[in-house]
């Protein structure tokens, strides 16, 4: 299996412009979810979707961020309008569950940088 | 709401030295528990878990048991090499595995030594 897959790898963009990352979660799981990286913060959970659906998106920074799973084997999350404090590594992660335990796995992370 | 606490390091070591990285957690529920490793400029890689008290997981020669009572999953290995080099992050999921999102320390990064 390739793995839980992201695109871009880097994204540099200006503020103000719009910028939407992509995931390909591994076929078969049934959650997603999408993760920000930053110095400061450490690793945080943005929004995460249980079949498609979106459950929890109280990590949502605020309304210039959304995120939409149209299918079982894609998801975006869009900025607009992006601002320089958006900068961060963006991770997207699927999981299944075994012997009662759901395990994630992680995509290589989107790198974005806004000027 | 719940949180995890982990040593930030960096945390340098000689190769073949003992490794213990504490990690302690609160949390309302009974969460399960998990170590993930990141090498530069990879994603997160699930190193191992355990999901109730005194349950140990261990992959790769690392270890972690599950203390309730001291509310901790730390994270050992008895002789580290150069190629564990890396950040480790702790991390606890109420739900029993990550159907509702995990919960993360900071990191630490550890950095061995040839």
């Amino acid at each position: 299996d390739a793995g839980v897959i992201q695109s871009p790898r880097h994204e540099v963009t200006e503020m103000g412009q719009e910028v939407t990352l992509r995931c390909k979660p591994i076929s078969g799981h049934n959650s997603l979810f999408w993760y920000r990286q930053t110095m400061m913060r450490g690793l945080e959970l943005l929004i995460y979707f249980n079949n498609n659906v979106p459950i929890d998106d109280s990590g949502m920074p605020e309304d210039r961020f959304s995120a939409k799973m149209p299918n079982a084997s894609f998801s975006t999350l869009k900025i607009q309008p992006s601002e320089p404090r958006d900068s961060a590594v963006y991770f997207c992660a699927s999981s299944f569950q075994a012997d009662g335990v759901e395990t994630q796995y992680f995509g290589p992370g989107t790198r974005l940088l806004v000027l | 709401g719940d949180s995890v606490t982990q040593m930030e390091g960096p945390v340098t070591l000689s190769e073949e030295a003992f490794l213990t990285i504490n990690c302690t957690y609160t949390a309302t529920g009974y969460p399960s528990l998990f170590w993930y490793v990141q090498y530069p400029g990879e994603g997160l890689q699930l190193l191992l878990k355990a999901t109730k008290a005194d349950d140990k997981g261990s992959n790769k020669g690392f270890e972690a048991t599950y203390r309730k009572e001291t509310t901790s999953f730390h994270l050992e290995k008895g002789s580290v090499q150069v190629s564990d080099s890396a950040v480790y992050f702790c991390a606890l999921s109420e739900s029993g595995g990550g159907a509702d999102g995990l919960t993360f320390g900071k990191g630490t990064h550890l950095i061995i030594q040839p």
